[in-house]
């Protein structure tokens, strides 16, 4: 079995700041790591997504995240962030073998403040 | 865009009704699932359909069931709708397992 954990359900930040939303995952097997972003009433966007190789990957609308294989980590980081970011981010996984099953987090509210 | 389609996006049953769902996938895509997100939630696998065969269930009823037809569409039917079943539905498809997976913009389902 696997699960996601996003430690924070909501996250304020000034516009300009810089940003971190946590991710963990617990999984038996080896995984595949995505964040999607959701706008309100709107469906899951993919952000980014680690496969295999470089365990710092970038993503669309300036974020990037970091595989940590020891910590079970996959975090997510933007520089400065704009209101546009104003959104809801998932954390999700999927096992690399196996059906489709993506298993996601609780999902972490991100505010920017003007 | 992800190539992945879904109607309709909003409707409203009375509880004890059902409903039907559809996706169409992203073109070349074999492999469609489906995801209920209630409010306030995460998505939630309910099960995987790959060449027109289940392969994969999560938890839930077996009120829920599907179709992947030879076009690689699907159907989410779910019968004997209750207050809960209200959340939005996501379809994603992908190509083959392992491989990204892309969703479509949901279909909110309301039941009262």
């Amino acid at each position: 079995a696997q699960s996601v954990t996003q430690l924070d359900s909501q996250v304020p930040v000034f516009e300009e700041a810089p940003v971190e939303l946590r991710c963990n995952y617990s999984s038996s097997v080896s995984v595949y790591l995505f964040w999607y972003v959701q706008y309100p009433n709107q469906g899951l966007q993919l952000l980014l997504k680690y496969l295999s190789g470089s365990t710092l990957v970038k993503g669309i609308n300036g974020f990037e995240a970091e595989f940590n294989k020891s910590q079970t980590s996959f975090h997510l980081r933007k520089p400065s962030v704009h209101i546009s970011d104003t959104a809801e981010y998932f954390c999700a996984v999927l096992n690399s073998g196996g059906y489709q099953k993506v298993t996601f987090g609780t999902g972490t509210k991100l505010q920017v403040i003007p | 865009e992800t190539g992945v389609t879904q109607s309709p996006t909003h409707l409203i049953k009375t509880r004890g009704q059902q409903v039907t769902l559809r996706c169409s996938s992203q073109s070349g895509h074999n492999t469609v699932s489906w995801y209920q997100q209630a409010l306030g939630q995460g998505p939630q696998f309910i099960f995987q359909y790959y060449r027109e065969e289940e392969n994969g269930r999560g938890n839930f009823p077996p009120r829920f069931s599907g179709l992947q037809f030879p076009n690689y569409s699907s159907e989410l039917n779910v019968n004997a709708l209750e207050l809960d079943d209200s959340a939005l539905y996501l379809c994603a498809s992908s190509l083959g397992t392992g491989n990204t997976i892309y969703f479509g913009e949901g279909s909110w389902l309301t039941v009262v």
